[in-house]
């Protein structure tokens, strides 16, 4: 059974320092992997996908990379602002399966 | 959003009584799922769909059924509601572009349920 973990579960810190969330998963046969972010109360927003064939992906200030040798992901948050407090989830699909794995999350808070 | 919508947004329900949830997309996506969010548990798939007519089961399908006669519907069905069914259920599809034919997944805005 395939199995993702995120650590840390939660995360406080002050507005402007630069974040490493991460990802690691179990399975060496990843196809690829997608980081969301879900506000309270709502569902869950596509951050970046990284295919395996990729190392990384990056938006704006967001920075994902993918180490499948190691069986990891991080996401990197630049210069947070408040604005970023939220809970970020990682899934990953191997090859093959239609059905992501996900973890439970990182719980952010970034105060002012 | 990839033009996902689900109804209701919030329903308070007895324990007993039967509950449908209803997903609608308007993009013709093959894959279609339904998941439960649970504080502790994270979210767990129930049931997904693969084409119409075409359903399989999730982890925690037990109590749910589910039903997908156009491409642009997938119903839940909660036969007979239960207190342990209280959750916040998502759906979500599986979106493929670009001529690799990567693979995203997006989600509706949920639907909050309470069994009393």
């Amino acid at each position: 059974k395939q199995e993702v973990t995120q650590i840390p579960a939660a995360l406080s810190v002050p507005e402007g320092e630069n974040l490493v969330l991460n990802c690691s998963f179990t399975d060496s046969a990843i196809y690829n992997l997608q980081w969301f972010r879900q506000d309270p109360g709502k569902g869950l927003t596509s951050l970046l996908l990284i295919q395996s064939s990729q190392r990384e992906q990056t938006s704006g200030r967001l920075n994902a990379s993918l180490d499948k040798s190691s069986g990891r992901s991080t996401l990197y948050i630049a210069a947070s602002q408040p604005g970023d407090s939220a809970t970020y989830l990682c899934a990953f699909n191997i090859g093959g399966s239609y059905i992501p794995t996900f973890g439970r999350g990182t719980s952010l808070i970034v105060h002012p | 959003d990839a033009g996902i919508t689900q109804s209701p947004r919030h329903k308070v329900t007895e324990t007993g009584t039967p509950v449908t949830l209803r997903c609608h997309q308007t993009e013709n996506h093959r894959y279609m799922y339904w998941y439960r969010q649970d504080p502790g548990h994270g979210l767990r798939l129930i049931h997904y769909s693969y084409g119409v007519k075409d359903t399989d089961k999730g982890e925690v399908s037990d109590g749910y059924s589910v039903s997908r006669s156009k491409t642009e519907d997938f119903l839940l069905t909660l036969e007979s509601a239960t207190s342990s069914q209280t959750s916040v259920y998502f759906c979500a599809i599986k979106a493929t572009s670009g001529r690799e034919g990567t693979d995203t997944q997006y989600f509706g805005p949920g639907t909050r349920l309470t069994v009393l």
